[in-house]
């Protein structure tokens, strides 16, 4: 099935750096997700965002609805030990499929 | 909070045999789903579920099958398992309508020997 480009495939940073990570797809989207998934676990969903140009915190989290609409960027500040894992983000086009990307590896160096 | 769970977290069983993962939401959602996530391959969708008694084939249905009786549960059946289903299989749910974001369960790490 498709899969949604995500970028970079996999990041080392420093705590206490700021990260940043972008998706794209040659579809448009009327619905961008992002979720977190730990090892040995499920995703969880960390932001929504429903229209173009929409940008949405939680917490040290923050991400937008590309203008275009076939893109969305999160990003993280102030990254802690805890913000390891993987990063997916969900397109939704119109129907109940969401299309996921191939996911973003956070490691962090204490 | 939106809780989905799924009856097992580990899980090992021998080729050919039947095998059945179960997926409980507590949200009285419309939508339900199976996936299974294979390291680069990410998540496929095998079936999904729009309503009681209703699926429909996702992706990668071949070899599965489902089951829902009732709005809050959804069952994967693995008819007869073989190696190559060897996974991580996630249930997730979702309303019909906007704002129909996807929740997922802890995940089943099945293990077909």
């Amino acid at each position: 099935g498709q899969q949604l480009n995500q970028s970079p495939q996999s990041m080392f940073i420093q705590e206490g750096e700021d990260v940043s990570m972008n998706c794209t797809s040659s579809s448009i989207f009327n619905t961008w997700l992002w979720y977190k998934q730990d090892p040995g676990e499920g995703p969880v969903l960390l932001i929504a965002l429903y229209k173009a140009g929409e940008l949405t915190s939680n917490g040290r989290l923050t991400a937008q609805f590309g203008i275009t609409r076939k893109d969305s960027f999160l990003n993280i500040s102030a990254s802690i030990p805890s913000d390891v894992g993987i990063y997916f983000c969900a397109g939704q086009g119109g129907t109940y499929k969401y299309i996921f990307g191939t996911g973003t590896r956070l490691k962090v160096l204490a | 909070d939106v809780k989905v769970t799924q009856s097992s977290r580990y899980l090992v069983k021998r080729t050919g045999e039947k095998v059945f993962l179960e997926c409980v939401q507590d949200m009285d959602h419309e939508n339900m789903f199976w996936y299974r996530q294979d390291p680069g391959l990410g998540l496929r969708l095998i079936y999904f579920s729009y309503d009681v008694k209703m699926k429909e084939k996702g992706d990668i249905p071949e070899g599965y099958s489902v089951s829902r009786e009732k709005k809050e549960r959804f069952s994967l059946i693995l008819e007869s398992a073989s190696t190559n289903q060897t996974s991580m299989y996630l249930c997730a749910s979702s309303y019909r309508g906007r704002g129909n974001e996807q929740f997922f369960g802890p995940g089943t790490r099945l293990t077909v020997l």
